[in-house]
């Protein structure tokens, strides 16, 4: 079964700062989609960046970029001038691709608290 | 516009009661998920599923249940056997088309009174 582990469950940063939160899993897969999603006080989940395992291009989304090390199974996100609106928490998750037909968990780790600091 | 739909918000039940949860989509999306989220817990896989009238446990199933008769209805029942209740509940719904993307609900707080 895979696994996602963050581990850590609170961090804090300073605004225009830039901050990396960490995130690895576990899999005997080749391919899969990595994703990282921000829940803010709102509690209502939003899609930051998703990268899948076969490109070996890190994705970025404006400010939010990962770094994929498939071999060391790691995928941690980088925020960079990081403003008051990231404060949230952020949860990696992990997810064999869905055929038609198919069907596959979506696999969620405990989430990093991350709170950005005037 | 197109999204995920859970009500109500929040929900009062009574110590022995079974309570559904609602959860509608109009993405046209295959697969549903319903996630358990407790403070430190991250989110807990309750069921899932990929087509109608088709669906499979997660990681923990035990004292609730789900039925998926329209592709884009995937209702949940707390059941009385549930035994620790009290929790915010997130539907969410993915295809097999579009990078596999998950789209969530806005969540329902369930607390037992």
């Amino acid at each position: 079964a895979q696994t996602v582990t963050q581990s850590q469950p609170e961090m804090s940063v300073q605004e225009a700062e830039t901050v990396t939160l960490s995130c690895t899993y576990d899999t005997s897969e080749s391919n899969y989609y990595l994703f990282w999603y921000k829940q803010p006080p709102s509690r209502q989940m939003i899609l930051v960046i998703r990268q899948e395992a076969y490109k070996q291009q890190n994705a970025t989304e404006n400010r939010f970029s990962v770094n994929f090390q498939k071999a060391a199974k790691s995928f941690s996100l980088k925020i960079s001038d990081s403003q008051l609106g990231d404060t949230a928490m952020y949860f990696c998750a992990f997810m064999k691709p869905i055929t038609q037909g198919g069907s596959e968990k979506l696999v969620f780790g405990k989430g990093t608290k991350l709170t950005v600091n005037p | 516009d197109g999204g995920i739909t859970q009500s109500p918000k929040y929900l009062f039940r009574k110590e022995g009661q079974n309570v559904t949860l609602s959860c509608e989509q109009n993405l046209n999306h295959d697969a549903m998920y319903w996630y358990r989220q407790d403070p430190g817990q991250g989110l807990r896989l309750i069921y899932y599923s990929q087509i109608v009238n088709d669906f499979q446990k997660g990681d923990i199933a035990e004292g609730y249940s789900v039925s998926r008769e329209k592709k884009e209805s995937f209702p949940l029942t707390v059941t009385s056997a549930q035994k620790n209740p009290t929790a915010f509940y997130l539907c969410a719904s993915t295809s097999y088309t579009g990078g596999n993307e998950a789209f969530f609900g806005q969540g329902t707080r369930l607390t037992v009174v």
